[in-house]
């Protein structure tokens, strides 16, 4: 157990829909990273929040956006779902912003559109 | 943007034979290269990583060296065990952002 929760565990939905992906990283670590994870595409890094404010971005989609909250857990919003946004979510953390921090993994989101 | 190529993508080996991954990337900004292990059903974890500055780096049955020059970095697992049966991961690290290499399914056959 990495200590990172993610809810839901998994998530049906249909395409157009708006969801909502909730994160809460380790005890004491500012910084949080969200994955997505599919079959065509790989892993691939979306975005990083550090103590409640966007330090990096990836190839995030326009569609999706994401917030850190005062008390450090972190919300991914994926709204106008398409069939190719199924994938599993990752969220991860570490304790600073820095490159050559650790990070831990949660055990994913798996979100499938219909 | 980084471009992170992993080979081979499959790997099954004898237990207690040794293993190697290896990994190119294309930004020579990239300074930190982790190796991820990701078990069935479970988010990847971090086995070992290296720094820019550094060329290889051990623990325990674990390896890893980089070649800043050619741009590739590689995992050797020596004594491989059943357990060590997952996929792995590459990633390298340029302005805080990861890139990840496709994956090797590593199979270790008792």
């Amino acid at each position: 157990d990495s200590g990172v929760t993610q809810t839901p565990k998994h998530l049906i939905t249909a395409t157009g829909q708006r969801v909502t992906l909730r994160c809460s990283p380790r005890s004491g670590d500012l910084s949080v990273y969200w994955y997505q994870q599919s079959l065509d595409q790989g892993l691939q890094f979306l975005i990083q929040y550090y103590n409640g404010e966007e330090r990096a971005k990836g190839n995030i989609l326009e569609r999706f956006s994401a917030q850190q909250f005062p008390d450090l857990h972190s919300e991914l919003n994926l709204s106008s779902l398409e069939l190719g946004d199924s994938a599993l979510y990752f969220c991860a953390s570490s304790a600073s912003s820095g490159p050559y921090n650790e990070q831990f993994f949660g055990p994913g989101t798996r979100l499938t559109v219909l | 943007g980084e471009n992170v190529e992993q080979h081979p993508s499959t790997l099954s080996v004898q237990e207690g034979d040794s293993a190697v991954i290896k990994c190119t990337y294309s930004d020579s900004a990239s300074n930190y290269f982790p190796w991820y292990k990701q078990e069935l059903g479970k988010g990847p974890q971090l086995i070992i990583d290296i720094r820019s500055n550094v060329g290889e780096k051990k623990d325990q049955r674990i390896a890893v060296t980089l070649n800043k020059t050619a741009k590739h970095f590689s995992l050797h697992i020596t004594e491989t065990q059943p357990e060590d049966s997952a996929v792995y991961f590459c990633a390298a690290i340029s302005a805080g952002k990861s890139t990840f290499g496709d994956g090797t399914t590593l199979t270790v056959k008792p």
